[in-house]
């Protein structure tokens, strides 16, 4: 039962674009949301998370917003760089079950010149 | 400062026999996370340890067991190995529960290949 879900298994953004990243979920309880990037033989590196009681949150060129009511976030990336071409993931937490966090399958961004 | 380290990088074993994990976790950290990433698929929660202590537990059978030492690194351990059990293991670290900063900082992984 895949509770995150990231219907766009691939995005392609020219550079200077913005990236728009798409996440759905089902499960009610969840209160604490993050995006991660990977890499090809690494491991997943934290980019920007987001609470419940929030509905946007910014750090330099990344920002997410949480949309409750449509069990929906997403997670803006402006200007795209060449840098970014990664898999993203979507990640979400219950509230009470600190530890565990659920991802969704992930999204392969490819920035393009 | 160090980020969480795994060893091996990679790994080839035999159905039916035993795979050893090992991750050591930011330095500070206390809690302890392992990740399966099957081919193709999202990230599946194994286990959380804490302070020594197993905390939650993913979907998967009991031979996938580990266990975490007084310096907070962590051994992961899959017995009676299956094919399916090839995938890519990765550690993550946070600092504790009562931190109130839960974000999980992972490591490299290991690729465990199952023949």
């Amino acid at each position: 039962d895949q509770q995150v879900k990231q219907n766009s298994p691939s995005l392609s953004v020219q550079e200077g674009r913005i990236s728009i990243l798409n996440c759905d979920y089902t499960n009610s309880m969840f209160d604490y949301f993050l995006w991660y990037k990977k890499y090809p033989a690494e491991g997943p590196t934290f980019l920007i998370s987001i609470s419940s009681i929030k509905d946007k949150n910014e750090d330099g060129r990344f920002t997410v917003f949480l949309n409750k009511s449509a069990k929906h976030l997403s997670l803006h990336i402006v200007p795209s760089q060449p840098g970014d071409s990664a898999v993203y993931f979507c990640a979400a937490r219950e509230v009470d079950s600190w530890g565990k966090l659920q991802f969704g399958a992930g999204t392969q961004v490819v920035v393009t010149p | 400062e160090a980020g969480v380290t795994q060893s091996p990088t990679h790994l080839i074993k035999t159905r039916g026999q035993q795979a050893t994990l090992r991750c050591s976790p930011i330095s500070g950290h206390t809690s302890v996370y392992w990740y399966q990433q099957a081919l193709g698929l999202g990230l599946q929660f194994l286990l959380w340890y804490d302070e020594g202590e197993e905390r939650n537990r993913g979907n998967f059978p009991p031979r996938f067991s580990g266990r975490q030492f007084p310096n907070y690194s962590s051994e992961l351990n899959v017995n009676a190995l299956e094919l399916e059990d090839s995938a890519l293991y990765l550690c993550a670290s946070s600092l504790g529960p009562g931190a109130g900063q839960e974000t999980q900082y992972f490591g490299p992984g290991t690729r465990l290949l199952v023949l």
